[in-house]
C-alpha cells in the first residue's frame, strides 16, 4: 500500500539555520503530495502541496519540490525562527491507489533563539 | 471561513463508560474524518464518511462507532471505554478523498481512567 517516511522523528536548530525535513513516499499511481504543520495545542494545518513532478510548492517561507525520479518531497526553509516550532507532517494522496490521504509519522521541529 | 469544530475540549471518563465526541464542519466538504494521534504513532484514521448516512472503516476503528447525521455533523462513540483509548482525537474535513488539503478541528483529549 501506499506509504511516506519520514525519516527525522526530531530536528534541532537555531534561529536563522537552515532547515530540511526529509519525506519520501511509495506509491502505486501519481500522487498529490502535501505538508501539513501542527503547532501545540492546535490540530494540523495544511501547508501547501504539489501535484506534479518538478511542481514547487510554497508557504510561509517553507518550500519543497516534487521529485518523481527520487519519489521524495523534502521540505526546506532557508531560515528558520523560533515561531517555527512545530510538528510536520509529509502526506499523500493518491486517487488511483489508495482511498485516503496517508500521513507519515511527522517531525518535530525545535527551534531556539 | 471554513471551520472544523470539535467538543468537547477535553473529557474525562471511567473504563466502561460511554463517550461521544462531536464535530460540526461549515466547509460544505463532502469528506469527515476520524484521527486520534498518540505519541510514536503520528495520526491514524479511524472512520471517515462521504457524506450523511455513509460510514467507512479506516486503519484503527476497533472500539469505535462513529455516525455522519448531516452533511455537517458526525460523530464517534465509544460504548465501552478502555484505558487505551485515552488519546487526543482529531476531526477533519475535505472536498475529495485523496486529493485536495484537509482542515482539521483543534482535537478533543480524552482520558480514560
Amino acid at each position: 500500500g501506499d506509504s511516506v517516511t519520514q525519516t527525522e522523528g526530531q530536528v534541532a536548530l537555531s534561529e536563522e539555520d537552515f532547515l530540511t525535513i526529509h519525506c519520501n513516499y511509495s506509491a502505486s499511481g501519481y500522487p498529490a503530495l502535501f505538508w501539513y504543520v501542527q503547532y501545540p495545542g492546535e490540530g494540523p494545518q495544511f501547508l501547501f502541496r504539489a501535484s506534479r513532478d518538478k511542481e514547487k510548492g510554497s508557504s510561509r517561507g517553507f518550500e519543497a519540490t516534487y521529485d518523481k525520479g527520487t519519489t521524495s518531497f523534502h521540505l526546506r526553509k532557508a531560515s528558520v525562527q523560533e515561531s517555527d516550532s512545530a510538528v510536520y507532517y509529509c502526506a499523500l494522496g493518491d486517487p488511483s491507489g489508495g482511498y485516503k490521504v496517508v500521513f507519515g509519522s511527522g517531525t518535530r521541529l525545535l527551534v531556539s533563539p | 471561513e471554513a471551520a472544523v469544530t470539535q467538543s468537547p475540549r477535553n473529557k474525562v471518563t471511567v473504563t466502561g463508560g460511554n463517550v461521544t465526541l462531536s464535530c460540526r464542519q461549515t466547509n460544505s466538504h463532502n469528506y469527515m474524518y476520524w484521527y486520534r494521534q498518540d505519541t510514536g504513532h503520528g495520526l491514524r484514521l479511524i472512520h471517515y464518511s462521504y457524506g450523511a448516512g455513509n460510514l467507512q472503516i479506516g486503519d484503527v476503528p476497533d472500539g469505535y462507532k462513529a455516525t455522519r447525521t448531516t452533511q455537517e455533523d458526525f460523530f464517534l462513540l465509544l460504548e465501552l471505554a478502555s484505558p487505551s483509548q485515552t488519546s487526543l482525537y482529531f476531526c477533519a474535513s475535505s472536498d475529495q478523498l485523496a486529493n485536495s488539503d484537509y482542515t482539521f478541528g483543534s482535537g478533543t483529549r480524552l482520558l480514560v481512567i
